[in-house]
């Protein structure tokens, strides 16, 4: 089955700082690509960062970075030098040839950045 | 205006009401995609139009009712809905050539009450 697992349903971290938010996928399709969305509490969802399942690098925007463990299935989001206005839910998502159209999303993830 | 807008962004309606969900994409895209985001689950997809043809119904009750009269704006008409359907609708667009590796870009929301 398709999935998307975040397993930290909330997280801290302090200004300045690093911080890395987990997802694993499941999936048997070879062809997928992974995405990070960020949504604050006024509700639209910011796309951040995107990897396709064949890129030889992982993909970088910005403070942004995708840890990208293929073997693993895994797609951890690294966000460096957090700022304040870094805190909202964070939304790792799949899409892939076998499920065409249709984005697979996580539960989310909340992360707070202390001052 | 750029990117993706949506009004209106608050809506509470009885169950008894009609009422409609305006979508509009300044990017060029051609297709959209409406989704609902209910608290505590994945993202759910709705609907998805890709040059204003329906290509996804994703079981969506027939109380909900899309429309895209162009490939730049999205309707979704709503009719005698249920409490449980209050949620945050979000609509997205992408530029519906290559579904696996595009970005859906969204808007800001529309938070509806249903009472």
């Amino acid at each position: 089955a398709q999935k998307i697992t975040q397993t930290q349903p909330g997280m801290f971290v302090q200004e300045k700082e690093a911080v890395t938010l987990d997802c694993t996928y499941d999936t048997s399709d070879p062809s997928y690509g992974l995405f990070w969305y960020k949504q604050p509490s006024s509700g639209e969802m910011i796309f951040l960062i995107y990897q396709g399942s064949y890129d030889q690098q992982n993909a970088t925007e910005g403070r942004y970075s995708l840890n990208f463990q293929k073997a693993r299935k895994s797609a951890n989001l690294v966000i460096s030098a957090s700022q304040l206005g870094d805190s909202a839910m964070y939304f790792c998502a799949m899409i892939n040839a076998g499920n065409n159209r249709k984005l697979i999303w996580g539960l989310g993830t909340s992360l707070a950045v202390n001052p | 205006e750029t990117g993706v807008t949506q009004t209106p962004r608050h809506l509470v309606m009885g169950m008894t009401n009609k009422k409609s969900l305006k979508c509009e994409q300044h990017l060029g895209h051609n297709a959209m995609y409406w989704y609902k985001q209910s608290a505590k689950k994945p993202l759910e997809l709705m609907f998805v139009y890709n040059f204003k043809e329906q290509t996804e119904n994703n079981s969506v009750p027939s109380r909900f009712s899309p429309e895209c009269p162009n490939s730049s704006h999205l309707f979704l008409h709503l009719h005698t809905l249920q409490p449980e359907d209050s949620a945050l609708y979000l609509c997205a667009s992408s530029q519906g050539q290559n579904f696996n590796q595009e970005t859906q870009y969204f808007g800001p929301g529309t938070r509806l009450l249903v009472l």
